[in-house]
This record gives C-alpha cells, structure tokens and sequence, in this order.
C-alpha cells in the first residue's frame, strides 16, 4: 500500500515534442504529489508539485495531471528539450505524521536534438 | 538560502567498518531527512529527524543512526558496513511543505 509505481522505465522524444510519464499510488492518506528531476551526480530537484484538492497544475512547460478517483497522476513536458534530458521521479506524501516521501522508481527521459 | 550542502561527496569504506556523512541544511530547515539510493532506483526512506529528535524511520537497521545539530547540520552514522550499503546517501531538509536535496554522497563499500 505504501509503493508508488512510475511508467515507462525510460522515454526518448523528440525536441519539441510532449513527454509524458505516470504514477499511480494506493494509499489513500497520500495528499502531496511532487515531481522531481535528477541529473547524473546530482541530488533531486523539486520541478512541481500538486495537492489532490486540484486536478491539473500548470508551471512553464510542466504541466501535473490528477485523477484522484483512479489514484493516478502524471507529468507533462511541453516542448521537451535537450536540457531536459534527465530521470524523473514522482514521490507522494502524507502530510501528516511523518511526511516521508514514497519514490517511484524513476523515469530515464532522452530528448533528442 | 545557501541550499543543502553534504560532505563528502565520494567515499570509499571497507566491509564492517563505521562511516559518518554530514549534511549542513539551509536556515531556518528545522526538519531533515535521509534517503538512500541505489543505483537505478528511486530514493528510499532511511529517517527524519525534527528539532532534534527523531520522529520516523523507514525500514533501515539500528545500524543506520543519525543526529540533528541546532545549527541545522546534521549526520548519517552506519555501522558494520556491507556491500549492499553501497549507494547514493542523500540529505533534506524542509521549512514548509517541500523538501530540498543535496547533492548526495557517493558511498562505495568494498
């Protein structure tokens, strides 16, 4: 109940296309949903993030989709570049208690010049 | 803000010994986790402590210990180190609602 599972594996898009990757969660105490990129040797960084109270978030080019009947939710990269290439994890979180952050597994994104 | 800073960045340790990482987190930042990550995979939730206390812990070991400092530093101590606890060691810290990283330490048990 406490797994957050993120598809696909990996993604390769063309420059300026759309990048797409999902998540869906069980637990139902989850209410804090953030996306975060990661470069090689780097730590993750906070891209967006979106409570269940809302069904879409929109920041830039990055774009959250929430489906809190189905328990999924998703990122979209606009426009996707090179400087995108990155992998990508989603995380959920009760906010209360002890906040732990739950990870998908990640998402390798390739963006193809 | 001066972000999230841990030290060192690689290390490499020998099977049974003691390592200590340090993690400086930014002001203000009165809660603080640790997260392991092995190679491929998503972060996984070692402890978090809160004013100095521990307040939650993942499914890690006794030999996975940590402290808090009031100068919003803090440290991972394992113990009796094995191989499989080679990964990425990464710290964060939150005021509000979202944590931030740093950039990890780089542990290699041999």
């Amino acid at each position: 109940q406490q797994q957050v599972k993120q598809s696909p594996q990996s993604l390769i898009v063309q420059k300026g296309g759309i990048s797409i990757i999902n998540c869906a969660y069980e637990n139902t105490a989850f209410d804090y949903f953030p996306w975060y990129q990661q470069f090689p040797g780097k730590g993750p960084a906070l891209l967006i993030a979106i409570r269940p109270d809302v069904s879409e978030k929109k920041e830039g080019r990055f774009t959250i989709s929430f489906n809190k009947s189905a328990k999924q939710f998703s990122l979209h990269i606009m426009d996707s570049q090179p400087g995108d290439s990155a992998t990508y994890f989603c995380a959920a979180s009760s906010t209360s208690g002890t906040y732990k952050y739950i990870f998908g597994t990640g998402t390798r994104l390739k963006v193809l010049a | 803000e001066t972000g999230v800073t841990q030290s060192p960045t690689h290390l490499i340790k020998t099977r049974g010994q003691q390592v200590t990482l340090r993690c400086s987190s930014q002001s203000g930042h009165n809660t603080v986790s640790w997260y392991q990550q092995a190679l491929g995979q998503g972060p996984q939730f070692i402890f978090q402590y809160y004013r100095e206390e521990e307040n939650g812990r993942g499914n890690f070991p006794p030999r996975f210990s940590g402290l808090q400092f009031p100068n919003y530093s803090s440290e991972l101590n394992v113990n009796a180190l094995e191989l499989d606890d080679s990964a990425l060691y990464l710290c964060a810290s939150r005021k509000g609602i979202g944590y931030t990283f740093g950039s990890g330490t780089r542990l290699t048990v041999v």
